[in-house]
């Protein structure tokens, strides 16, 4: 156990609803990254925070996707509109600096 | 060309032996290098980093790194059952965030 939980851990939906994925980091880690993947993969990245403020977005986060860290401390993670391609481990981690921690993630199914 | 390369396995080794994984990067900007370990259905777990050119040790880990050849490698001395999991070599870009993974090397130890 890292100290990064993600809330839910499992979420099944239907295509086309809207889901919401929450990250609570370690709590001095001033560093938040949201990673997706699939099987057979690696993570790729999507979103990273340091506090409050969203510095980096991947190309692969379409306009269905946003994130937000109020107050620099919990992440959320919002899909609009689920598609299938939208199934995956949604992982979460946190980072003092370099090391970056993982979460046990959420694994997301679209019907 | 991809950004990390690994193979992908299965590389089996007999128990008590070396395992040597590894991994090619194409970003001559890249900084530091990450080596996760990753059990079925579970997140990746950070191993150990490394950032200055030759070997890091941890226990039973070396991370070996060159970077002339663009290659990063992980050795697992007096391998273990418990070793067995999926391993992702990471990189990170100089004044970049995100990690770029490969997309692992699974690893089986023959007990």
């Amino acid at each position: 156990d890292t100290g990064v939980s993600q809330d839910p851990r499992h979420k099944i939906t239907k295509r086309g609803q809207n889901v919401t994925f929450r990250c609570d980091p370690i709590s001095e880690h001033n560093r938040l990254y949201w990673y997706r993947q699939t099987l057979g993969q690696g993570p790729e990245f999507l979103t990273y925070f340091q506090n409050e403020a969203q510095l980096e977005k991947s190309r692969l986060l379409s306009d269905r996707f946003s994130a937000e860290r109020p107050k620099g401390s919990f992440s959320t993670l919002e899909i609009q509109r689920t598609e299938q391609g939208d199934s995956a481990m949604y992982l979460c981690a946190s980072s003092p600096l370099y090391e970056q921690f993982f979460g046990p993630g959420t694994r997301l199914t679209v019907l | 060309q991809k950004e990390v390369e690994q193979n992908s396995g299965p590389l089996s080794v007999p128990e008590g032996a070396i395992a040597s994984l590894n991994c090619t990067y194409s970003d001559r900007g890249s900084q530091s290098f990450f080596w996760y370990r990753q059990y079925s259905g579970k997140s990746p777990e950070l191993i150990m980093f490394i950032y200055s050119n030759g070997d890091k040790e941890d226990g039973r880990f070396t991370a070996q790194l060159n970077k002339a050849s663009q290659y990063v490698s992980l050795l697992i001395r007096d391998s273990q059952p418990s070793d067995s999991a999926t391993y992702l070599c990471a990189v990170r870009a100089f004044g970049n965030e995100k990690l770029t993974f490969g997309t692992g090397t699974r690893l089986t130890i023959i007990p």
